[in-house]
């Protein structure tokens, strides 16, 4: 099993849909998890870290189901502006991030 | 807002020869990271340093990668005799503290003939 699995995408959705992804992992003693996007041959950037309670930040919401090793980022209301990758990132208490392969989102006019 | 910064942003070499990517950290970091990206795939861990000593290290990162933090605020990675598969977008990230959020440079592409 990978150690963060992510749906590939691509999620092509309209302006101001709502759209959701999904990640698993696998070590159960991770400790944080966050979600970054990535857009096309640039540096990750922080979007959010998620929480056990679940955290909202504009847009933007997270979920994790530690029980499931489960973690979900929804975003309402896609704009342009959010096409880019998005990238599942969970720290299992050492220092290393360790990242899915990204799910791709498209948000067409 | 304080950044990480890479330098340079491009560099083509030869296969055998030695590289050295360089990054300045946040200021106030404690915490440095060096990742790569080869194209196409997912971004994956390298070498975390501290306290002016490897902290956590890949199997990728083998005897021909070193770090160095040679002055207060650079942050270096070396590559002594590169390889074809070593062609990837190398990130440094820096963090306040272990299991905090990393804040990742722009990279530097790495393009080896």
């Amino acid at each position: 099993r990978k150690e963060v699995e992510q749906d590939p995408g691509p999620f092509n959705v309209p302006e101001g849909a709502t759209v959701a992804f999904n990640c698993t992992y696998s070590n159960s003693a991770s400790q944080s998890f966050f979600w970054y996007r990535q857009d096309c041959r640039k540096e990750p950037k922080l979007l959010m870290s998620v929480y056990s309670s679940g955290n909202e930040d504009g847009r933007f919401t997270a979920q994790l189901n530690r029980a499931s090793q489960y973690i979900s980022l929804l975003i309402r209301d896609s704009k342009l502006s959010d096409s880019a990758t998005y990238l599942c990132v969970v720290n299992p208490y050492t220092d290393k991030l360790i990242f899915g392969t990204g799910t791709r989102l498209q948000v067409f006019p | 807002e304080p950044e990480v910064t890479q330098t340079p942003s491009h560099q083509v070499t030869q296969m055998g020869q030695e590289v050295i990517l360089r990054c300045v950290p946040i200021s106030n970091h404690l915490y440095f990271y060096w990742y790569r990206q080869i194209l196409g795939q997912k971004v994956e861990f390298l070498v975390s340093f501290y306290n002016n000593e490897i902290s956590e290290k890949s199997e990728i990162f083998d005897d021909q990668f070193s770090v160095e933090r040679p002055d207060g605020s650079n942050f270096t990675l070396k590559i002594r005799s590169t390889k074809l598969e070593d062609s990837a977008m190398y990130f440094c990230a820096s963090s306040g503290r272990v299991v905090e959020t990393q804040y990742f440079g722009p990279g530097t592409r790495l393009l080896v003939l």
